[in-house]
């Protein structure tokens, strides 16, 4: 059964603090993206990666970083945490060998305070 | 300005009814069009994928409309059930591996 995990379901910072939220995936895909979940403004996509060390700008990037050191494994960091990024964040892959489902994680409820 | 939008937030439909969910887009050229099912705190699960040169795709109980002309595409759940209450996310696969969503439309099917 395919799987896209998340490290934490909830997640409570402080303003200025660095976080780091982790993707794995275990279906061997080429393409893994980060998206943020609000209330009103649906799902956004802030950065995607179509291989290892590759990565690129989606609808908001800023605030954001990512790093993809390993195919299965997608890391979203935010550098300084602030009080509008408090969302619901969404990591998903999909095969890059064509026009693809994406397989979404569970998600990870961000709390910036 | 590209847009794509879903018709309403919110839809109310009558058990054993038709259920049609629509998505609108605009100054975008997608080459596929995706629905998603999103059940409250999880995931979105995919669903159903047309392709640009297709009219209509079929799954079971769902059936889904892509016209590139009118730049729209229909969604359809025949035979609804209360299980089927959710909210539904039409996605555009643009042709440099994006994936954009629409915000959605809460379903709910009533008994």
């Amino acid at each position: 059964d395919v799987k896209v995990t998340q490290s934490s379901r909830y997640l409570v910072k402080r303003t200025g603090e660095k976080v780091f939220l982790e993707c794995v995936q275990d279906m061997d895909h080429e393409n893994m993206f980060w998206y943020r979940q609000d209330p009103g403004l649906g799902l956004r996509l802030i950065y995607f990666s179509y291989d290892v060390k590759m990565k690129e700008k989606g609808d908001i990037p800023e605030g954001y970083s990512v790093s993809r050191e390993k195919k299965e494994r997608f890391s979203l960091i935010l550098e300084s945490a602030s009080t509008n990024q408090t969302s619901m964040y969404l990591c998903a892959s999909r095969s890059g060998s064509s026009y693809n489902e994406q397989f979404f994680g569970p998600g990870t409820r961000l709390t910036v305070l | 300005s590209q847009k794509i939008e879903q018709n309403s937030e919110a839809l109310n439909i009558q058990e054993g009814k038709t259920a049609t969910l629509t998505c609108n887009y605009t100054n975008y050229s997608p080459a596929y069009l995706q629905w998603y099912r999103q059940d409250p705190g999880r995931g979105p699960v995919f669903l159903l994928l047309i392709r640009e040169n297709e009219k209509e795709k079929r799954k079971e109980r769902l059936k889904v409309t892509f016209d590139t002309t009118l730049k729209q595409s229909l969604f359809h759940i025949t035979a609804s059930q209360p299980a089927d209450s959710a909210t539904y996310l039409c996605a555009l696969d643009l042709r440099d591996d994006k994936i954009i969503f629409g915000k959605g439309t809460r379903l709910h099917i009533l008994p």
